[in-house]
């Protein structure tokens, strides 16, 4: 079976532009996470999208924006690029039976993003 | 505030060495508790998950305190490929809403 997937593997990005990271989850699982991991630091949480609701929002600006569609897929979108964006993102899929009960989430390769 | 404080390191270990990391977090909400390894340029993995009555998976052993709000990890007869960053994770609520909450990681570097 295969992982979690994520599109582009890497990407080069100019100041205010804007920039859209595809996460393809575990087959059959139905929550993704988004994760910021700067390097040096560890990853921190962005959203997390399940049944294709927005379930819970980190602590990052609104310039960025993530959607998940009926078949579970995702995207992160983020707009006018500011140097600091440049780093790895990270999506996880997961499938908890409940909300109210952790799963394991597992995390796909990443998108490295670098803001010129 | 939501922190998980880690000593980055590195820690240069021996081949065959036993080391041990802790990791302390400031919120008592926490729920639950895991470490995770990450190679270089690599994603997040877990390495187990930790439980207040310790548990142990091979080589490796971790431990709760929950009185004290510190998590360790101890790795015995420390392989070459144990060579990575070790990240320290808590989650404050069922599911994942707050999503999983990272320390910086601490850099473990075996040496032969």
């Amino acid at each position: 079976d295969a992982g979690v997937t994520q599109s582009p593997t890497h990407l080069i990005k100019t100041r205010g532009q804007h920039v859209t990271l595809r996460c393809s989850p575990i087959s059959g699982h139905k929550s993704v996470s988004w994760y910021q991991q700067v390097l040096g630091q560890g990853p921190q949480f962005i959203f997390q999208y399940y049944e294709k609701e927005e379930r819970g929002r980190g602590n990052f600006p609104d310039r960025f924006s993530a959607r998940q569609f009926p078949n579970y897929s995702s995207e992160l979108n983020v707009n006018a690029l500011l140097l600091g964006d440049s780093a790895l993102y990270l999506c996880a899929s997961s499938n908890p039976p409940l909300l109210a009960f952790y799963n394991e989430q597992f995390f796909g390769p990443g998108t490295r993003l670098t803001v010129l | 505030r939501k922190e998980v404080e880690q000593d980055p390191g590195p820690f240069n270990v021996p081949e065959g060495a036993t080391v041990a990391f802790n990791c302390t977090y400031s919120n008592s909400a926490s729920q639950s508790f895991f470490w995770y390894r990450q190679d270089c340029r690599k994603e997040p993995k877990l390495l187990m998950s930790v439980y207040s009555s310790g548990n142990e998976d091979g080589r490796f052993t971790a431990q709760l305190n929950r009185a004290s709000q510190y998590i360790s990890l101890l790795i015995r007869d420390s392989k070459l490929s144990d060579s990575a960053t070790y990240l320290c994770v808590v989650t404050y609520s069922g599911g994942g809403a707050d999503g999983l909450t990272f320390g910086k990681g601490t850099h473990l570097i075996i040496q032969p």
